[in-house]
C-alpha cells in the first residue's frame, strides 16, 4: 500500500515563495503527480515527476527524490489566487496504475 | 478540452434511499475512476473501471457498486444510502495512452439525512 505525508496547513505572503513537502512511504512508485484544488472544484493538474530532479512550470516547480521517498511543490511569486488545496499523489506501479492521494495542504496567501 | 461530467452538483437523499451519481466524459478515454473527498482523509478511491463492463474495486468499495455499460459513462451506485455516505464524490478519467493526467469532473456534494 501507499503511506502519504503533508502538512495540513501553510500560510505566506503575496509576493513569497512557499514549499510544500510530501513524503511517502510505497509498496510501489510509477510516479508522483501535485494537483491544486480550489474550494468546491474540481482537482486540477500541476506536475507530474516520475524521475528524480526537478520540473519547473512557470512560477511551479516540482521535486522528486525517489531514494527518499519525498517531493516538494514550489511556488514563486505567490498570488492571491494560489490559495487553495495542494494535493499530493503517488501512483503505483500495478496494471491499473492507482492514484494514492494525500490529505493535501491547505496554503492561504495572505496580503 | 476535456471535459468530465457529473450529473449533479448538489444531492440530497435520505437513509435507505438507492443513489444514483452519473459521470460521463468526452475523450474517449479507457479508464474511469470514483472517489470520495472527505475532510482530513483526502480523496479515497471507490472503484474504477478500465474498459467497458469491466470493473475493479478501490480502497473503499463497500456499500457501493458501478456500472459501465458504455466507454463515456461510469456510474456509482449506493444501494441503500446511509449518513456515513456523505461526502463529495469525484469522478475522473485517464487514457490508457498518449497520457497520464487524471482529468476530475466538478464533483458532486451528496448528503444523505
Amino acid at each position: 500500500g501507499q503511506n502519504i505525508d503533508q502538512p495540513t496547513e501553510m500560510t505566506a505572503t503575496e509576493g513569497a515563495i512557499v514549499q510544500i513537502n510530501c513524503t511517502y512511504q510505497t509498496s510501489g512508485f510509477n510516479g508522483l503527480f501535485w494537483y491544486q484544488q480550489h474550494a468546491g472544484e474540481a482537482p486540477t493538474f500541476l506536475s507530474y515527476n516520475v524521475l528524480d530532479g526537478l520540473e519547473e512550470k512557470g512560477r511551479f516547480s516540482s521535486f522528486l527524490s525517489r531514494s527518499k521517498g519525498y517531493s516538494y511543490l514550489l511556488l514563486k511569486e505567490l498570488q492571491m489566487k494560489d490559495s487553495a488545496s495542494y494535493l499530493c499523489a503517488v501512483r503505483d506501479d500495478g496494471p491499473a496504475r492507482q492514484l494514492t492521494f494525500g490529505s493535501g495542504t491547505q496554503l492561504t496567501v495572505l496580503p | 478540452d476535456v471535459k468530465v461530467t457529473q450529473s449533479s452538483r448538489y444531492l440530497v437523499k435520505r437513509t435507505g434511499e438507492k443513489v444514483f451519481l452519473e459521470c460521463v466524459q468526452d475523450m474517449d478515454h479507457e479508464n474511469m475512476f470514483w472517489y470520495r473527498q472527505d475532510p482530513g482523509l483526502g480523496l479515497r478511491l471507490i472503484y474504477f473501471s478500465y474498459d467497458v463492463k469491466m470493473k475493479e474495486k478501490g480502497d473503499i468499495p463497500e456499500g457501493y457498486s458501478v456500472s459501465r455499460e458504455k466507454k463515456e459513462r461510469f456510474s456509482l451506485i449506493l444501494e441503500s444510502a446511509s449518513t456515513n455516505q456523505t461526502s463529495m464524490y469525484l469522478c475522473a478519467s485517464r487514457p490508457d495512452r498518449g497520457g497520464y493526467e487524471q482529468y476530475f469532473g466538478p464533483g458532486t456534494r451528496l448528503t444523505v439525512t
